[in-house]
């Protein structure tokens, strides 16, 4: 079965440092890997996803994820964090038959000046 | 474009009652899934909807059914409201296959629901 581990609920960084969320992922097939973001009072919008192509992926808003096979990871990192990052970060895995997201519990990032 | 549009955005029901969210997919999107964000968690996959046929089901119980129409928009419906029910109901679209879908997941704003 497909699980995702989000590694720390609350990360907090200064405007301007590294930002690296964590997530590990379990899964019997070649995973298919998402990460999401959540603004308050707001849906899921896709930041970046891993579909078995290049192992380094970018996204939307500066964010860049590495998929690590050996590791079974895929960390979200942006090199210079910014006032408006600051909201809660979903890792997901596509389920094995195709129509499902399994996501983990999240992380809120919080950046301050 | 428009995108996933959700509809009510809020709603307070008792328990016992029975609620119908709505969904309309992006354009172009064929496929629509459901998923239940209790506060401080991850979403949780509800049910896939494809060519107006539940394609998968989640761990959720019977009291949640859903429908898809030919224009491919959707409702869930929750009967016998518990006040664990209470959470934010999230719509996704994607384009469907015949064997699962190989589009990523757009998801709508969501209906937030508290159940008293």
């Amino acid at each position: 079965a497909q699980s995702v581990t989000q590694l720390g609920s609350h990360v907090s960084v200064s405007e301007g440092a590294l930002v690296l969320l964590r997530c590990n992922y379990s899964s019997s097939v070649p995973p298919y890997l998402f990460w999401y973001v959540q603004y308050p009072n707001q849906g899921l919008q896709l930041l970046l996803k891993y579909t078995s192509a290049a192992t380094l992926v970018k996204g939307i808003n500066g964010f860049e994820a590495e998929f690590k096979k050996s590791e079974t990871s895929f960390h979200l990192t942006k090199p210079s964090a910014h006032m408006s990052d600051a909201a809660e970060y979903f890792c997901a895995v596509r389920n094995q038959a195709g129509t499902a997201l399994i996501f983990g519990k999240g992380t809120t990032l919080s950046v301050s000046s | 474009d428009a995108g996933v549009t959700q509809s009510p955005t809020h709603l307070i029901k008792t328990r016992g009652q029975q609620v119908t969210l709505r969904c309309s997919p992006k354009s172009g999107h064929d496929t629509v899934s459901w998923y239940q964000q209790a506060l401080g968690q991850g979403p949780q996959f509800i049910f896939q909807y494809y060519e107006e046929e539940e394609r998968q089901r989640g761990n959720f119980p019977d009291r949640f059914s859903g429908h898809q129409f030919p224009n491919y928009s959707s409702e869930l419906n929750v009967n016998a409201l518990l006040l664990g029910d209470s959470a934010l109901y999230l719509c996704a679209s994607s384009l469907g296959s015949g064997t699962g879908f190989q589009e990523t997941q757009y998801f709508g704003p969501g209906t937030r629901l508290l159940v008293l």
